[in-house]
């Protein structure tokens, strides 16, 4: 069965420092999500993306956030100074015809900022 | 604004104790309600699509309903496997795809 995976599982990183968050989304979908989940909270959205632009993201998805489709298979998520409230699990998803179509998950990368 | 509420936030349950989660919503234009069951340190892992007031869908022990308020995930004769949070989120008219969660439903099921 299709799945999307994420790579790293884990990253530990230092206050300021840049991460990426890759991810593979499932082959046919066209519609890409990032969400986050800090420990103990909700699910978050973070970005929509479709056709190589952001279609909708939320008020956490400040200048130090940024997606890119670098080719037909990643979908990254850098960060580029972080933050120590960045530490969270962040979660890739992907839907296939359209944004209403069920969104399915990733295993999520655990982000922890020291 | 997209709300979700989902109750009890802790449920426990005997093995073949069944019982039902509860979410209700606030959305303008409901586009889709999603479940989601989610173990310890993964992605949530999709259960059921529902578009629809009246809207049912069945799989194994598990059966979620719908109407323009609310939407129930029935549990029937759970087995400990079943236990996870379970996770309702919805979508809007207004969203190019934002999928607002609820807190979720934490679910234990003894032996």
């Amino acid at each position: 069965e299709p799945e999307v995976t994420q790579t790293p599982s884990h990253q530990v990183t230092q206050m300021g420092q840049e991460v990426i968050l890759r991810c593979v989304p499932i082959s046919n979908h066209l519609y890409f999500y990032w969400y986050r989940q800090i420990l103990g909270q909700k699910v978050e959205f973070l970005v929509s993306f479709y056709n190589n632009e952001i279609s909708e993201k939320s008020e956490i998805f400040d200048d130090q956030f940024s997606v890119e489709r670098p080719d037909g298979s990643n979908f990254t998520l850098k960060i580029r100074s972080t933050k120590l409230e960045d530490s969270a699990m962040y979660f890739c998803a992907s839907s296939g015809t359209g944004f209403t179509d069920t969104q399915y998950f990733g295993p999520g990368t655990r982000l922890t900022v020291l | 604004e997209d709300q979700v509420t989902q109750s009890p936030e802790a449920l426990r349950l005997q093995e073949g104790e069944s019982s039902s989660l509860n979410c209700s919503y606030t959305v303008s234009g409901l586009r889709g309600l999603f479940w989601y069951r989610q173990d310890p340190g993964k992605g949530p892992e999709f259960l059921f699509t529902l578009y629809s007031a009246g809207e049912e869908k069945e799989k194994e022990r598990l059966k979620a309903t719908l109407t323009k308020k609310e939407s129930f995930l029935h549990i029937t004769a759970p087995k400990p496997e079943d236990s996870a949070t379970y996770l309702c989120a919805v979508q809007g008219a207004t969203n190019a795809g934002k999928s607002t969660f609820g807190d979720g439903t934490t679910l234990t099921v003894k032996p």
